[in-house]
């Protein structure tokens, strides 16, 4: 079976500081994908990244970056320099390569950026 | 970009009454999904639907719940005798490709319906 943990429930930060949120999965596939979900108040679910498990270059993007260490079955998110509207509940989750294979995702870590 | 679109965004039923939530996937895409997310809860998948038959489905899709492809385009979720515990965010999302080599795009999520059972 397939699983995500976001230890993270809840994390509250000030302007301008770096966070990062935890993601650590388990699943008994060879190949798969991790994704990266952000969900700001209004409900959305808003596409971050996609990551295969056969490439484990990290990836940056303007503030965000993502770490992906198949030793320590993580993908980790940080974002520098937080700003207000980066406040939302960020979703990591997890596929098969199966077309039948549903996206698990973890319960989600709650960032509040204070100004 | 294309989009999936869900219908109603919000709907308010009265509990024991039959809904009826709409997606159109994108139009290329093979696989679609509804999904589920119970107020301040983590977004749990409900079914998966491939070549108009169900593939996998969660312990939550019970017999309650049933999903149909009516048109080639739209793609329902009915809940046949709503409860309080069904008040929610449904989601729909659909993929691209059967095969999930390199070429695999992910999923596209809907904006979401927000059932509310009163």
């Amino acid at each position: 079976a397939q699983k995500v943990t976001q230890a993270q429930t809840e994390i509250s930060v000030v302007e301008k500081e770096d966070v990062t949120l935890d993601c650590v999965y388990e699943t008994r596939d060879t190949t798969y994908y991790l994704f990266w979900y952000k969900q700001p108040p209004s409900g959305e679910l808003v596409f971050l990244i996609r990551r295969n498990s056969f490439d484990e270059q990290n990836e940056i993007s303007g503030r965000y970056s993502w770490n992906f260490q198949k030793s320590t079955s993580s993908f980790n998110f940080t974002i520098t320099a937080s700003q207000v509207v980066d406040s939302a509940v960020y979703f990591c989750a997890l596929s098969g390569a199966s077309g039948n294979t549903p996206l698990v995702f973890g319960k989600g870590t709650r960032l509040s950026v204070i100004a | 970009e294309p989009e999936v679109t869900q219908t109603p965004s919000h709907q308010v039923t009265q509990m024991g009454q039959e809904v009826i939530l709409r997606c159109v996937p994108i139009s290329n895409h093979l696989y679609f999904y509804w999904y589920r997310q119970i107020l301040g809860q983590k977004v749990e998948f409900l079914v998966s639907f491939y070549n108009n038959e169900i593939s996998e489905k969660s312990e939550i899709f019970d017999d309650q719940f049933s999903v149909e492809r009516p048109d080639g385009s739209n793609f329902t979720l009915k809940i046949r005798s709503t409860k309080l515990e069904d008040s929610a965010m449904y989601f729909c999302a659909s993929s691209t490709f059967r095969d999930r080599g390199p070429a695999f795009s992910g999923y596209t999520f809907g904006s979401g319906t927000r059932l509310t059972v009163v």
